[in-house]
């Protein structure tokens, strides 16, 4: 199993709608989990940080930590076409390696 | 406040060659990372360093280097330029407060 794992999309949705993205992780990725945002040719934004178990809001955006299944999501409210991006879940496998998965792209339609 | 930068924004380079990349942390950071990111893949782990000591190497080969300065200022270096480094490198800095890590706008390098 890898480290943290994505699925690579696109995942579709329409304008308004709640976009659902979803991230594992296995053992060795501890529990501290980072959403980032990555426009085509850009560098990675933080835009979520969750380090305990449950959710976490933002404006928009809702983290979820389930520890139990290793389970990490992002959703997105009101979803938006400037939201169209890559979103890459990250997680910690030793003291200081972030792990990133492969990255989930997001396309909004109008 | 100024976040993360790095130069040169793009590199072109030649198969042996070697290179050098720069990046400054946010201002009051005193640790920085160093990945690469090729297409279609998550950025990957190559140094972290605090203080200006190496805290954690990712699985890259001995070409790759790096140091921190006293201003935690840091340079990435790699020699011996493979086809296979060109790549997207980036640099994240991250205070002692939490471990989040901020990115810079990256250094495009491509090996001809």
């Amino acid at each position: 199993q890898k480290e943290v794992e994505q699925n690579s999309g696109p995942l579709s949705v329409p304008e308004g709608a709640i976009a659902s993205l979803n991230c594992t992780y296995s053992d060795r990725v501890s529990q501290s989990f980072f959403w980032y945002r990555q426009y085509s040719g850009k560098s990675p934004e933080l835009i979520m940080s969750i380090y305990s178990n449950g959710d976490k809001e933002d404006g928009r955006f809702t983290a979820q930590l389930n520890k139990a299944s290793q389970y990490v999501s992002l959703l997105i409210r009101d979803s938006q076409p400037s939201d169209s991006a890559t979103y890459l879940c990250a997680g910690y496998s030793g003291y200081s390696t972030l792990t990133f998965g492969k990255g989930t792209m997001l396309l909004v339609s109008p | 406040d100024a976040g993360v930068t790095q130069s040169p924004t793009h590199l072109i380079k030649t198969r042996g060659q070697q290179v050098t990349l720069r990046c400054s942390p946010i201002s009051g950071h005193k640790s920085v990372s160093w990945y690469q990111q090729v297409l279609g893949q998550g950025p990957q782990f190559i140094f972290q360093y605090y203080e200006k000591e190496e805290r954690g190497r990712g699985n890259f080969p001995d070409r790759f280097s790096a140091r921190q300065f006293p201003n935690y200022s840091s340079e990435l270096n790699v020699n011996a330029l493979l086809l296979g480094d060109s790549a997207l490198y980036l640099c994240a800095s991250s205070s002692d407060t939490n471990n989040e890590q901020f990115f810079g706008p990256g250094t495009r390098l491509t090996v001809l």
